[in-house]
């Protein structure tokens, strides 16, 4: 059974950074194809994808968040960490963790229930 | 990158009503085309993968056609449980993914 959850804070300030963490089980990044990816959500608004990591370490990010954006893994523990820096409270979002892989057609095909990151002062 | 857009952006129908929503490529795609359902305060389930095949354990009465830089995700009887939001999303080639604006399904 696949499953994916994200932790991290609940509120950040801004300027500052966010770090969040994918934890995972029924799969491991050591096994050929599979790649990790964050994607956000506005309140209200679309899905936005942000990063993905693959299991040789290959990293990718989006056009415009690219400067902002670390994405890294820990295979021993199943978890991939997502840091994004200068936060402003446009990045007030869900941010989601799901599974993607190569064999296949890439789509998202495991979710986590994703978690609410407000960015106030 | 790669637009996707969505239409419409909202949709009323009723119970049993034959719906179909349309997502454009701002350029060809092949088949790496994704459709998602998203109910509130949960997270996007896949429907749909390459373009066509039915994600295992999604009723029938979805079904996605299309190729190019054209798709369209069809219901072919609405139930109750299916008003929600819809995404179509492209995975083509090298990152960055995109997602359509999305397709609120509401009940007339």
């Amino acid at each position: 059974q696949v499953t994916l959850k994200e932790s991290g804070p609940a509120l950040v300030k801004p300027t500052q950074t966010l770090t969040l963490t994918c934890t995972f089980s029924g799969f491991s990044l050591s096994t050929g194809g599979m790649r990790v990816n964050w994607i956000r959500q506005p309140p209200g608004k679309a899905l936005e994808w942000l990063a993905r990591i693959d299991r040789d370490d290959d990293k990718f990010y989006s056009t415009s968040l690219k400067t902002r954006l670390t994405i890294s893994k820990d295979t021993s523990k199943n978890q991939v960490v997502l840091t994004m820096t200068n936060m402003d409270p446009v990045d007030t979002a869900t941010y989601y963790c799901a599974r993607t892989h190569s064999n296949s057609w890439d789509e998202f095909d495991y979710w986590g229930q994703g978690t609410l990151v407000t960015v106030s002062s | 990158d790669v637009q996707m857009t969505q239409s419409p952006s909202s949709l009323s129908a009723s119970v049993g009503d034959r719906v179909t929503i349309t997502c454009r490529a701002s350029q060809t795609i092949s088949t790496y085309l994704n459709w998602y359902q998203q109910k509130p305060g949960k997270a996007p389930k896949l429907l749909i993968y390459a373009a066509s095949s039915l994600q295992s354990g999604v009723p029938s009465r979805f079904s996605g056609s299309g190729s190019g830089t054209d798709f369209t995700l069809t219901i072919s009887s609405l139930q109750p449980e299916d008003f929600a939001t819809y995404y179509c999303q492209q995975s083509y080639s090298i990152p960055p993914y995109t997602f359509g604006q999305g397709t609120k399904l509401e009940i007339k």
